[in-house]
């Protein structure tokens, strides 16, 4: 099973709500990340978790908020977005060795902020 | 990522062979990977290389590493419409644990 699984698949919300977007695998990998894709670009690392601490924060805004409930879940609260923020929002794992970052993606979350 | 480039565009006719390139310019680099991204999906892992390899072979697809030309390739042979996708490598470092530094991503479209 090479499997990481998002949730919703897609998600609108206003710049008043708040909202959380999932990610699950059972891989049995220590490091779990989120990315952001805007339209024909490449994903650009937003947070990392190592065996369950946040261990790289790209300087992200805090109204995005990870959160890493176990080894195998991964969450990430969104609250009073922009539109600027719409994007591919994706989930990826990987075994957490040094050096390889063989990571595994989710089939993403596409958020529009209205 | 301004340190690792790709070509923009590729298209190729059904049957061919493909052939993607990527240059990067850290030499420190332990692993270079190759990801498959097609429309509205998630990208797939479709191989990777360690830094001191200069050739893997997985099916239909082969990775080249020239080091000395910090040059990285991925040649799909007998390219099936269903590999009409965006295709990015991507470079990790021992000194950067947890990121990967992708490229631009290269467009292939293939064509009956």
């Amino acid at each position: 099973d090479t499997e990481v699984t998002q949730t919703p698949k897609h998600l609108v919300m206003g710049m008043t709500n708040k909202k959380s977007l999932k990610c699950e695998q059972h891989m049995g990998h220590r490091a779990m990340y989120w990315y952001k894709q805007k339209a024909k670009k490449p994903p650009e690392l937003m947070f990392v978790y190592s065996y369950e601490k946040l261990s790289i924060n790209e300087s992200v805004p805090s109204r995005f908020s990870p959160e890493c409930p176990n080894s195998s879940l991964l969450n990430l609260h969104l609250h009073a977005l922009q539109p600027e923020d719409s994007a591919l929002y994706l989930c990826a794992s990987s075994q957490g060795e040094v050096g390889n970052t063989e990571a595994f993606f989710g089939q993403g979350t596409r958020l529009t902020v209205v | 990522g301004e340190d690792v480039e790709q070509s923009l565009f590729l298209s190729v006719r059904e049957g061919d062979s493909s052939v993607i390139n990527c240059t990067y310019t850290d030499s420190s680099s332990t692993y270079l990977y190759w990801y498959k991204q097609e429309p509205g999906a998630g990208l797939q892992l479709l191989t990777y290389i360690f830094s001191n390899m200069d050739m893997k072979q997985d099916q239909r697809l082969t990775v080249l590493l020239n080091k000395k030309d910090k040059h990285l390739s991925l040649r799909i042979a007998d390219t099936q419409t269903g590999d009409s996708a965006i295709y990015f490598c991507a470079e990790s470092k021992e000194d950067s644990w947890g990121k990967l530094q992708f490229g631009a991503g290269t467009q292939v479209v293939v064509t009956p």
